[in-house]
């Protein structure tokens, strides 16, 4: 059982449509970060949210977390092909001794 | 600065050898991780050193593996012997400051691709 979950695991939209991936779980974060991994490389932090309801916006990417700080969302506005990537959550929760775990991911195609 | 740099890129191994992978963190950063990421189970925290020193090995998944962190500018992990089930891609990650906090950065390196045959 994975303590993150994530969806849609897979996706493949067209280029300049919008779209929204889920990470949640039924465990308390005190943090939650989103990392992008192209292939071949290894993940890239995009951002990290410690409040609850808290809202960062990142050029095109929206990201929430939300107000029990169990789940938190990615929304791309107009997806280019170079948003094209797995996209992982990660949470840090006290039993888990605050160590980041990650979500298995959800792989993005956008297509032009 | 030069990142995360980890060798190989590519490792492909029989069942039984020895392999060794190395890592170079960001100079200056205090935290060193070891992740394993497979299909099946994801990205998994096999280790972690802070200022040279094993924190949490809890996730090393058996004495087959090993970790060495001699100084701050160098880490390797072993494993030996190797097994078919230890494929999958390594990867070193190093970060600034008090981990824990919940707000820290991670730097990933690009990972070795392990293949045991």
């Amino acid at each position: 059982t994975q303590l993150l979950e994530q969806s849609p695991q897979f996706l493949s939209i067209q280029e300049g449509e919008n779209l929204t991936v889920y990470c949640n779980s039924s465990s308390v974060f005190s943090s939650l970060q989103w990392y992008r991994q192209e292939p071949g490389e290894g993940p890239v932090l995009l951002v990290t949210v410690v409040t609850g309801g808290e809202v960062k916006k990142l050029k095109r990417l929206t990201f929430q977390f939300g107000d029990a700080r169990k789940d938190s969302s990615l929304h791309i506005t107009a997806a280019q092909p170079g948003d094209t990537g797995l996209y992982l959550c990660a949470g840090a929760a006290m039993n888990y001794g605050q160590n980041f775990v990650f979500g298995p991911g959800t792989r993005l195609s956008v297509l032009p | 600065d030069a990142g995360v740099i980890q060798s190989p890129r590519h490792e492909v191994t029989e069942m039984g050898q020895e392999v060794t992978l190395r890592c170079k963190p960001i100079s200056g950063h205090d935290y060193l991780f070891w992740y394993r990421q497979t299909m099946m189970r994801g990205l998994e925290l096999l280790i972690y050193f802070n200022n040279n020193v094993p924190i949490d090995d809890s996730g090393m998944p058996e004495d087959r593996f090993s970790a060495k962190m001699p100084n701050a500018s160098f880490s390797t992990l072993k494993i030996q012997p190797s097994e078919p089930r230890d494929s999958a891609v390594y990867f070193c990650a190093s970060s600034l400051g008090k981990y824990g906090t919940g707000n820290e950065k991670l730097f990933f390196g690009s990972g070795t691709q392990l293949s045991v045959l």
